[in-house]
């Protein structure tokens, strides 16, 4: 089965600037959940989406937002890029996110760099 | 969720067992204890979970003592590619999603 795939792996942006950035969840997965990870402030939890709805937010402004699609596929937006921003974005999935133990398996995530 | 407590760093010799312990005095009844590795600059990688039994896959073993206040992670036969950094977590299912919250976790070096 294959497992989470995030796109792109790198980019590389400049502050003011907008980026949009995909996940695909393993196959009959449902929650998809988004991270930003920095050295300074480790994993730090964005917000969670199930059946195209946002179930949990953290506690990010409103520059970041996202979506999930019927095909349970994941994109989250950074508009107006600040050079903070830079860091690694993951992606993770589980069959559904809620009651008994259910594994989040992250993607390889996508670096963003903003200059 | 309970707070979870480990050694910064370890080192294990490669083709010996690496034992990785993990303190979680305040975890509660409907806590599972899951772990997690990050080689650097990838995206964590599910290792193994339990919740009060020890529990074996092909990656690892999980032992949790009986009061399951501390565990410990067992990487059988550690080889270079096992150096990363081992994330344990407590986390609650029952009620909302369990967004993951990583510790500094321990960074295993396995040497040669």
């Amino acid at each position: 089965k294959a497992g989470v795939t995030q796109t792109p792996r790198y980019l590389i942006k400049t502050r003011g600037q907008q980026v949009t950035l995909s996940c695909s969840p393993i196959s009959g997965h449902r929650s998809v959940s988004w991270y930003q990870q920095t050295p300074g402030q480790g994993l730090q939890f964005l917000f969670e989406y199930f059946s195209e709805t946002q179930r949990n937010k953290g506690n990010f402004p409103g520059r970041f937002s996202g979506r999930q699609f019927s095909n349970s596929r994941s994109e989250m937006n950074v508009s107006t890029l600040e050079l903070g921003d830079s860091a690694l974005y993951l992606c993770a999935s589980s069959f559904r996110g809620r009651g008994s133990a259910d594994t989040q398996y992250f993607g390889p995530g996508t670096r963003l760099t903003v200059l | 969720d309970a707070k979870t407590t480990q050694p910064p760093s370890m080192d294990c010799a490669e083709g010996r067992a690496a034992n990785l312990p993990c303190n979680h005095s305040t975890i509660s009844g409907n806590e599972y204890v899951y772990w997690y590795r990050q080689i650097h600059s990838q995206g964590p990688q599910y290792i193994i979970h339990g919740l009060k039994n020890n529990e074996t896959n092909e990656m690892a073993s999980l032992i949790i003592t009986e009061d399951r206040k501390s565990s410990t992670l067992i990487l059988p036969h550690a080889t270079l590619r096992d150096t990363a950094v081992y994330y344990c977590i407590a986390l609650n299912y029952g009620g909302s999603q369990g967004n993951l919250i990583f510790g500094k976790g321990t960074k295993l070096s396995v040497k040669p």
